[in-house]
């Protein structure tokens, strides 16, 4: 059974850093991943969306990476700010027809002005 | 504005009081799902809908109905609530296309006495 894991639980940084959010799955064969923000009181909205034959998606100050053979995917922040306080929730989708996404935990960021 | 509609946003009632959380996408999309949040647990897959007519049980589908007689709308029934449902709700859909991004209503926030 696929399980994903989502280190750190928490994070808090100074604005301006760049930092890094991992996501973790057990099960190699996925179809895609996604990166959601969820704002408190909000659903999710989607930031970015890995095929598994991607290494890496962009989109402005953020970039996603894909490592399917270890099970690994990061998103990298640029230039935080305090409107990327939010948590950080990543997805993924088996490798089949159905449509049984897996999340993870997700990562509290806060940016502090 | 394309999005995912779900009503009510907050819902408090009794146990064994039959309720329904409605959800409308406007983007013809043909898959739907539903979910449940809870600290600790992370999201979980409810039951899932690849079109009309076609639903499947997800990962906790457990106390729970859905049903997919149009497109647009994806409605979750709760026959005989119970405390243990008390749960933060999201609807989501996505296009049938191959490797397209789920989007989220904002929510529904349930607490069952």
């Amino acid at each position: 059974k696929q399980e994903v894991t989502q280190i750190p639980a928490a994070l808090s940084v100074p604005e301006g850093e760049n930092l890094v959010l991992n996501c973790s799955f057990t099960d190699s064969a996925i179809y895609n991943l996604q990166w959601f923000r969820q704002d408190p009181g909000k659903g999710l909205t989607s930031l970015l969306l890995i095929q598994s034959s991607q290494r890496e998606q962009t989109s402005g100050r953020l970039n996603a990476s894909l490592d399917k053979s270890s099970g690994r995917s990061t998103l990298y922040i640029a230039a935080s700010q305090p409107g990327d306080s939010a948590t950080y929730l990543c997805a993924v989708k088996g490798d089949n027809y159905g449509q049984n996404f897996v999340f993870g935990p997700g990562t509290r960021l806060s940016v502090l002005p | 504005e394309a999005q995912v509609t779900q009503n009510p946003r907050y819902l408090i009632t009794v146990t064994g009081k039959k309720l329904t959380v409605t959800c409308s996408q406007n983007m013809n999309h043909e898959y739907m799902s539903w979910y449940r949040q809870d600290p600790g647990l992370g999201l979980r897959q409810i039951y899932y809908s690849m079109n009309v007519e076609v639903t499947d049980k997800g990962d906790v589908p457990e106390g729970y109905k859905v049903s997919r007689k149009e497109k647009r709308n994806f409605p979750l029934i709760l026959e005989s609530p119970s405390p243990n449902q008390t749960s933060l709700y999201f609807c989501a859909s996505r296009s049938g296309r191959l490797n397209q991004p789920q989007h989220f209503g904002d929510g529904t926030r349930l607490s069952i006495l």
